[in-house]
């Protein structure tokens, strides 16, 4: 158990539509980072968190927005969904720079996916 | 475009054998190189991570060999078992604090036969 929460791991939902899944990142990581997951493009890197603020964008589509709750909580919401946004959506925290006894092994710790299926 | 590639896409090795997976990447300014272990249902997993100021990382069956002047590096897995059957990913990354944002290569699908 990574300790990184997401919610919900299935969803299934029509062209349009729109969404919003949900991470909870470890206790204590103030960094939350959005990656997609499909078949044939393995590992994307969407955005990335940092204390409530934006820090790195990937490639990320317009119709999909993210934010960071004073909580740390993230959300990604997706939008005008289409097929192609079918994919495993992951949430990853790490650690804490400068966090007592935590050395920055630049590990990110991946929850379990939530699993958009777009018909 | 993609920064770091990866190969094979899969591989089937049997038990007892050497699982080798490569990468190769474009940006120098990476410092950080890491592969993660997926399993079916799970999210990537930390297995182990190099820096580039060594050459080999070692970690009971899993090494890690890196050439920075030829902009590689690769996966080793010793004496592999059924176990080990999971998609590897590589990646690299500026190792900033706060900011590991990780590039990946697109995986590679290992399965160990017995």
């Amino acid at each position: 158990d990574s300790g990184v929460t997401q919610t919900p791991k299935h969803l299934i939902t029509a062209t349009g539509q729109r969404v919003t899944l949900r991470c909870s990142p470890r206790s204590g990581d103030l960094s939350v980072y959005w990656y997609q997951q499909s078949l044939d493009q393995g590992l994307q890197f969407l955005i990335q968190y940092y204390n409530g603020e934006e820090r790195a964008k990937g490639n990320i589509l317009e119709r999909f927005s993210a934010q960071q709750f004073p909580d740390l909580h993230s959300e990604l919401n997706l939008s005008s969904l289409e097929l192609g946004d079918s994919a495993l959506y992951f949430c990853a925290s790490s650690a804490r720079p400068g966090t007592v006894g935590i050395a920055n092994t630049g590990e990110l710790f991946f929850g379990e996916g939530s699993r958009l299926t777009v018909l | 475009q993609q920064q770091v590639k990866q190969s094979p896409q899969s591989l089937i090795v049997q038990k007892g054998g050497i699982s080798i997976i490569n990468c190769a990447y474009e940006n120098t300014a990476f410092d950080y190189f890491p592969w993660y272990q997926q399993f079916p249902g799970k999210g990537p997993a930390l297995l182990i991570a190099i820096r580039p100021d060594v050459s080999e990382k070692k970690e009971g069956r899993f090494t890690i060999s890196f050439n920075k002047s030829a902009k590689q590096f690769s996966l080793h897995i010793m004496d592999s078992q059924p176990g080990d059957s999971a998609t590897y990913f590589c990646a690299a990354s500026i190792g900033n604090f706060g900011n590991e944002k990780l590039t990946f290569g697109t995986g590679t699908r290992l399965t160990i036969i017995p």
